[in-house]
């Protein structure tokens, strides 16, 4: 299988602590994206880095992707009680028909 | 907001029922997909469609099926309904070509008595 493994499965921390994720796949990929799901909703996209990037910004949140090692962080800076949330990467491999295989998530509780 | 809407939000319905999923998007997208999320859970892809008259098997094994008949629709039906069937059902839609970016409707959960 070719799906992402992510970790912490779970994290809590204060508001305004920054929040680190990561994601580790298996085969090469064309890009890595990661997405938020609020509990009980779909999901929304945040962020997509191509496979010649290494690191990308947006806003808070910074992504970085090491393709030596199969991985990808996703930081959360200065983190809000809205950010709470669960987080998924998703990889578009190589030869897979530029569908996504999703990570397990990460479950993120940002408390006051 | 994306612009892809799922009909129900929730349903409860008995063993041996015939049920649809509505999936609809008004962004012009030729890929739509449907993936099968059980709580706190990752997603899986369960059918895919390019456009109009393409649908295809994802990477999970379903007894549902689902039709392309106008681009803006994906509808998923069971035609028996079983307590295994139990879960969310989340579908989602992406330009052809370029990046896979895909956007979601807020999911339809299910649960078979």
């Amino acid at each position: 299988s070719q799906q992402g493994e992510e970790d912490p499965q779970a994290l809590s921390i204060q508001e305004g602590e920054n929040a680190t994720m990561n994601c580790s796949y298996k085969t090469s990929i064309n890009n890595l994206q990661w997405y938020r799901q609020n509990s009980g909703r779909g999901l929304v996209h945040l962020i997509l880095i191509r496979s010649n990037e290494r690191e990308k910004h947006s806003g808070r949140l910074r992504v970085t992707l090491d393709t030596s090692k199969k991985s990808s962080s996703l930081l959360i800076t200065a983190s809000r009680a809205a950010d709470t949330a669960s987080y998924f990467c998703a990889t578009d491999f190589t030869g897979g028909g530029n569908k996504l295989t999703f990570g397990t998530g990460t479950q993120l509780k940002v408390e006051l | 907001e994306a612009d892809i809407y799922q009909t129900p939000r929730y349903l409860v319905i008995g063993t041996g029922k015939k049920i649809t999923l509505e999936c609809s998007q008004t962004m012009g997208h030729d890929k739509m997909y449907w993936y099968q999320q059980d709580p706190g859970m990752e997603l899986h892809l369960i059918h895919y469609s390019y456009g109009v008259n393409s649908t295809e098997k994802g990477d999970l094994s379903s007894e549902s099926t689902v039709s392309r008949i106008r681009t803006e629709h994906f509808p998923l039906t069971l035609e028996s309904a079983r307590p295994s069937h139990t879960s969310q059902y989340l579908c989602a839609s992406s330009e052809f070509g370029g990046p896979e970016t895909q956007y979601f409707g807020p999911g339809t959960r299910l649960l078979v008595l």
